[in-house]
């Protein structure tokens, strides 16, 4: 299996803007989680999907951040409109289920300027 | 108070030293308890699993569970400069995974 795949890897994207972070999780994980880094805040997590379905989105920072998992083999994370405060790195991991350990991608760098 | 606590660091130490890293919980109900290990722009990935309490050893590494004081440690022996990354301890919390905010480690030659 080639793992969490992301992409971009990097997006350097201008204020106001639209982004938007893509995920593969790993073939026969049930749970996909996103999450964001910073140095100020260490890993944060901001919304979870157990099967395909939206479990818990309390760590959305705001309605300019929206998620969704269309497929079992697919999601996406968008920022809209983006601002210089959403520059972190944003992770997207999957396991077989919520409390199970994670498999992380490699992280998409986002730089709002 | 946060549900795991860690200390940032940085921790720097010389080569062949031995290393420990600690986290602290809150809920005791927390049953398993992961590290997970970080490279500089990767994501972090699986290091040592544990259930409950106890000691679980995997070569050079030695994940430590006390569930009485709520306290978890990550002893690593020989240290190498390839272990130089960020350490984050992690827990379930039934529905999800709660991480600490990762210890960055230096070993330096």
């Amino acid at each position: 299996d080639a793992g969490v795949i992301q992409s971009p890897r990097h997006e350097v994207t201008e204020m106001g803007q639209e982004v938007t972070l893509r995920c593969k999780p790993i073939s026969g994980h049930n749970s996909l989680f996103w999450y964001r880094q910073t140095m100020m805040r260490g890993l944060e997590l901001l919304i979870y999907f157990n099967n395909n379905v939206p479990i818990d989105d309390s760590g959305m920072p705001e309605d300019r951040f929206s998620a969704k998992m269309p497929n079992a083999s697919f999601s996406t994370l968008k920022i809209q409109p983006s601002e210089p405060r959403d520059s972190a790195v944003y992770f997207c991991a999957s396991s077989f289920s919520p409390a199970d350990s994670y498999t992380f991608g490699s992280g998409t760098r986002l730089t709002v300027v | 108070q946060k549900e795991v606590e860690q200390d940032p660091g940085p921790l720097s130490v010389p080569e062949g030293a031995i290393v420990s890293l600690n986290c602290t919980y809150s809920n005791s109900a927390f049953q398993y308890f992961m590290w997970y290990r970080q490279y500089s722009r990767k994501g972090p990935e699986l290091l040592m699993y544990t259930y409950s309490s106890g000691n679980k050893e995997d070569g050079r590494f030695t994940a430590q569970v006390d569930k009485s004081s709520k306290y978890i440690s990550l002893f690593i022996r020989d240290s190498q400069p390839s272990d130089s990354a960020t350490y984050l301890c992690a827990t379930d919390n039934t529905d999800k995974l709660i991480f600490g905010t990762g210890t960055r480690l230096q070993v330096f030659p």
